[in-house]
């Protein structure tokens, strides 16, 4: 049974340019989460997707981040103009057919951005 | 909003020495109650879901309790693989199914 899937797991960025971060769900799983790791802190939530549709985005910064979570293919996270402060481990969850089961994460992806 | 508090912040146990990590939450209309280990560089571990005050889990030398304010991981006679974060989360009835996550417990057991 392959676990949550992410790509890549080291991504370095310059100020400026674009990240694409990569989630794919377990099988059978149909609801995706993002969270965001910042050095010392706790996990946070950034956004809520299912298949086609974001359910809740309140944690995404208002600027320069979006996601998305096709028919077909993987959610994506993607942070445009990186700043120094978006680097983080960006984590995928994914839970079944009911939103209020466990979340199973993924192993992050980790942003550095010189 | 919901808010998890987990304490200690670190614990270092010598191995075979039982302990508890304590987490306290406000939540408005709790629909779960979540425990995960975390190792360096991965992402969190699924442990345990807890429902209902009064509610206890285990698994091996872990288990999770559950009351209308706290839960509590105790760990009987740990082991030095047992050293890893400890993060419990919740979610609210008003959450729309997001996890707000504790700072952790950083557990180190020596041998």
């Amino acid at each position: 049974n392959a676990g949550v899937m992410q790509n890549p797991r080291h991504l370095v960025r310059r100020r400026g340019q674009e990240a694409r971060l990569r989630c794919s769900p377990m099988k059978g799983h149909s609801h995706v989460y993002w969270y965001r790791q910042l050095p010392e802190e706790g996990l946070k939530f950034m956004v809520y997707l299912q298949k086609e549709n974001i359910i809740d985005e309140s944690g995404m910064p208002k600027e320069r981040f979006s996601a998305e979570f096709p028919k077909e293919g993987p959610s994506i996270l993607r942070i445009q103009q990186v700043v120094r402060g978006d680097s983080a481990a960006y984590f995928c969850a994914s839970s079944g057919q009911t939103g209020g089961d466990e979340q199973y994460f993924g192993p992050g992806t980790r942003l550095t951005v010189t | 909003e919901d808010q998890v508090t987990q304490s200690p912040e670190a614990l270092r146990l010598q191995e075979g020495e039982s302990s508890s990590l304590n987490c306290s939450y406000t939540v408005s209309g709790l629909r779960g109650l979540f425990w995960y280990r975390q190792d360096p560089g991965k992402g969190p571990e699924f442990l345990f879901t807890l429902y209902s005050a009064g509610e206890e889990k285990e698994k091996e030398r872990l288990k999770a309790t559950l009351t209308k304010k706290e839960s509590f991981l105790h760990i009987t006679a740990p082991k030095p693989e047992d050293s890893a974060t400890y993060l419990c989360a919740v979610m609210g009835g008003g959450s729309n199914y997001k996890l707000t996550f504790g700072k952790g417990t950083l557990l180190t057991v020596n041998p």
